[in-house]
């Protein structure tokens, strides 16, 4: 049972573009919602995170987007670079369960 | 400090053999996670201990056992294992339950 669907796969974006990967969930338990990134060779680390009390969080070039009515959210790469290159995963958690939930990873690659 | 140390960083088994993964961390966490990452799956959730002296299963916890040494240490078994067990396995730890996640390097296993 896939609680956090992640799409898509892999995505391909020129450099200057905007990157965009989105997840929806299924729980409405889920209250807190943090995307991980992770380089070849290197294990995933916590790239920014949002709460389900705002619609959007903002981190330099990184966006959070976060719609609950259509239990969805999403991460915009704005003016993406090549060393932007790498997986990555959303996440979910809820506060009885507290353990996170991972998406299956959007490997991006952006072009020079 | 050292974050998340993991032991070793590669190995390789024959179907049916045994092995032990180490995980150290030294950021006085409580809790303490093994995953495993394939292609497409993303990072399911072997193993997890909340705090020292407790341990839960995750999402795929068949054919693996855990031992929480200690506050610092969260070792992964293989009793004997399988060609499925192929992977790369990842150690993480953090604060609590809902908090931020801290990975190790990864142990790349294959199983022949």
């Amino acid at each position: 049972q896939q609680q956090v669907k992640q799409s898509p796969q892999s995505l391909i974006v020129q450099k200057g573009g905007i990157s965009i990967i989105n997840c929806a969930y299924e729980n409405t338990a889920f209250d807190y919602f943090p995307w991980y990134q992770q380089f070849p060779g290197k294990g995933p680390a916590l790239l920014i995170a949002i709460r389900p009390d705002v619609s959007e969080k903002k981190e330099g070039r990184f966006t959070i987007s976060f719609n609950k009515s259509a239990k969805q959210f999403s991460l915009h790469i704005m003016d993406s670079q090549p060393g932007d290159s790498a997986t990555y995963f959303c996440a979910a958690s809820y506060n009885q369960g507290g353990k996170l939930i991972f998406g299956q990873g959007t490997e991006l690659s952006v072009k020079p | 400090n050292a974050g998340v140390t993991q032991t070793p960083k590669f190995q390789v088994l024959k179907t049916g053999q045994s092995m032990t993964l180490q995980c150290a961390q030294d950021m006085n966490h409580n809790s303490m996670y093994w995953y495993r990452q394939d292609p497409g799956m993303g990072l399911r959730l072997i193993y997890y201990s909340a705090s020292e002296g407790t341990t839960d299963k995750g999402e795929v916890p068949n054919g693996y056992n855990v031992s929480r040494l200690n506050k610092r240490e969260f070792s992964l078994r293989l009793e004997s294992a399988a060609p499925s067990q192929t992977s790369v396995y990842f150690c993480a730890s953090s604060k609590g339950l809902r908090n931020e996640q801290f990975f190790g390097p990864g142990t790349r296993l294959t199983v022949l």
